[in-house]
C-alpha cells in the first residue's frame, strides 16, 4: 500500500449540495496533488498544494477549492454539485512539488451526484 | 486534440502472448513519462518511468520516442493477472501535473 488515505470511500449527494474530501498524504511527503476520473477515462488534474499553497490548477472551475494542512493532509470542496461531478476522485502524494518526484495515489473517493 | 492519446482496446489476449501498447502525447515540452496500471474500481499504481533509452522490468519493456512523441509497452508472456487498464502518463507542465491517457485495456484470456 501507499500510505496514501481518503475519506469517506463512497458519497452520495444532489445536485446543488456541496461536498468535502479529504486525503491524508504519505508520511514524509508535502505535496497533495488531486484529480478526477470519470467513468472510462484517465484521471485529470484539479490542482496541486505543496507546502499549504496551491502549486498549479488544471482546467476545474472555481467551485472546486482545496486546502491543505501543517500536516500535509488536505481536503477538496465543491460547491454547487453537478450531475457530471459524479466521478472517482483520487489524492496523490509526492515527496516534493519536483517532476521527479513520483505521484502516489490514495484509493480514491467515489463521489454520486443525483 | 487530447493531449496524451491511447487506443482504448480492448486487448484480449490468451496467456503466454505478447501485446504492445502505444501512445502519443501532443506537449513537446514533457519531460516525464509513465505507465501506470490501474485495476477496476482501484487507484492507479505505477508500474514504471520511460526513459529515451529504454528500459525493461521482467517481462515489461517500454520505450520512448521524443521525435515522434510516442511511447510504448510491450509486456511478454502474459499472465492472467496482467488483465487491467495502462494508463499513459506525462509530466513536464508547473506544478507537477500528470496528464493521463484514457487508459488501455488488457483482458489476458486462459
Amino acid at each position: 500500500e501507499t500510505g496514501v488515505t481518503q475519506s469517506p470511500t463512497h458519497l452520495i449527494k444532489t445536485r446543488g449540495q456541496q461536498v468535502t474530501l479529504r486525503c491524508s498524504s504519505q508520511s514524509g511527503h508535502n505535496t497533495v496533488s488531486w484529480y478526477q476520473q470519470a467513468l472510462g477515462q484517465g484521471p485529470q488534474f484539479i490542482f496541486q498544494y505543496y507546502r499549504e499553497e496551491e502549486n498549479g490548477r488544471g482546467n476545474f472551475p472555481p467551485r472546486f477549492s482545496g486546502l491543505q494542512f501543517p500536516n500535509y493532509s488536505s481536503e477538496l470542496n465543491v460547491n454547487a454539485l453537478e450531475l457530471d461531478d459524479s466521478a472517482l476522485y483520487l489524492c496523490a502524494s509526492s515527496l516534493t512539488g519536483r517532476l521527479t518526484d513520483t505521484q502516489y495515489f490514495g484509493p480514491g473517493t467515489r463521489l454520486t451526484v443525483l | 486534440r487530447k493531449e496524451v492519446e491511447q487506443d482504448p482496446g480492448p486487448f484480449n489476449v490468451p496467456e503466454g502472448a505478447t501485446v504492445a501498447f502505444n501512445c502519443t502525447y501532443s506537449n513537446s515540452a514533457s519531460q516525464s513519462f509513465f505507465w501506470y496500471r490501474q485495476d477496476c474500481r482501484k487507484e492507479p499504481k505505477l508500474l514504471m518511468s520511460v526513459y529515451s533509452s529504454g528500459n525493461e522490468d521482467g517481462r515489461f519493456t517500454a520505450q520512448l520516442n521524443r521525435a515522434s512523441q510516442y511511447i510504448s509497452l510491450l509486456i511478454r508472456d502474459s499472465k492472467l493477472s496482467d488483465s487491467a487498464t495502462y494508463l499513459c502518463v506525462v509530466n513536464g507542465n508547473a506544478g507537477n501535473m500528470l496528464t493521463f491517457g484514457g487508459g488501455t485495456r488488457l483482458m489476458v484470456k486462459p
